[in-house]
């Protein structure tokens, strides 16, 4: 079945910038999502088809894909944005796959 | 505004049976694909099943294969999760998810979830 591996957290100073990063076999070829999810609340998307933001999600917030690897970038971290991060894509035998989860924590 | 409001996790004995339910509001519920995922205690997100709009296709985590049936009452708003043979390892907030625009594979709206808790 195919995995998506992601690092388990993230630190970063507030002001500074955050790289949430998430890695699969050919994940080039698949459009990679975003999901937020603060503590006891339901994910919320952020990003989707790599680099796309839904309406509502600041511009802080960017996505790429280069290599094996997506990116989801949050620029001038804010203390609210500590939160679990998660990838997702479609993979056509494993149907709907999620990264393992990143806690982003603001310092 | 849309909303899901998922509905009947409750507190169930190993082999038996449980029934979930996601009431659909603000959106036109049949012209959208709808997903179930789920999430242990302190556990990362991980989907379990989706329907197609007009209920006539699912497809399901092989975990979720032979147990789990997700169906939908398009006239009612409302997509169901049906878990029989309950395990320990059911234990776990569900949420029901909203697929984005027809074949977009992701999922744009998501409920509160309901919480099941298998135990003896």
């Amino acid at each position: 079945s195919y995995v998506l591996t992601q690092a388990p957290s993230v630190s970063v100073a507030p002001g500074k910038t955050a790289s949430v990063t998430c890695g699969g076999n050919n994940i080039g070829t698949k459009s990679v999502h975003w999901y937020q999810q603060k503590p006891g609340q339901a994910p919320v998307l952020v990003m989707y088809y790599d680099s796309d933001r839904p309406s509502g999600i600041p511009e802080r917030f960017s996505g790429s894909k280069s290599g094996n690897t997506a990116t989801l970038t949050i620029s001038r971290v804010e203390a609210g944005d500590e939160a679990d991060y998660y990838c997702q894509v479609w993979d056509s035998s494993s149907e709907f796959v999620f990264g393992t989860g990143t806690k982003v924590t603001v310092l | 505004d849309v909303q899901l409001v998922e509905s009947g996790g409750a507190l169930g004995q190993p082999g038996g049976s449980l029934r979930l339910s996601c009431a659909a509001s603000g959106f036109t519920f049949s012209s959208y694909s709808m997903h179930w995922v789920r999430q242990a205690p302190g556990k990362g997100l991980v989907w379990v099943s989706r329907i197609n709009s007009d209920g006539s296709a699912a497809d399901y985590a092989d975990s979720a294969k032979g147990r789990f049936t997700i169906s939908r009452d398009n006239a009612k708003n409302t997509l169901y999760l049906q878990v029989n043979s309950l395990r320990a390892e059911d234990t776990a907030v569900y949420f029901c998810a909203r697929e984005g625009v027809v074949g977009r594979h992701y999922m744009d709206v998501w409920g509160k979830g309901t919480t099941v808790t298998v135990s003896s």
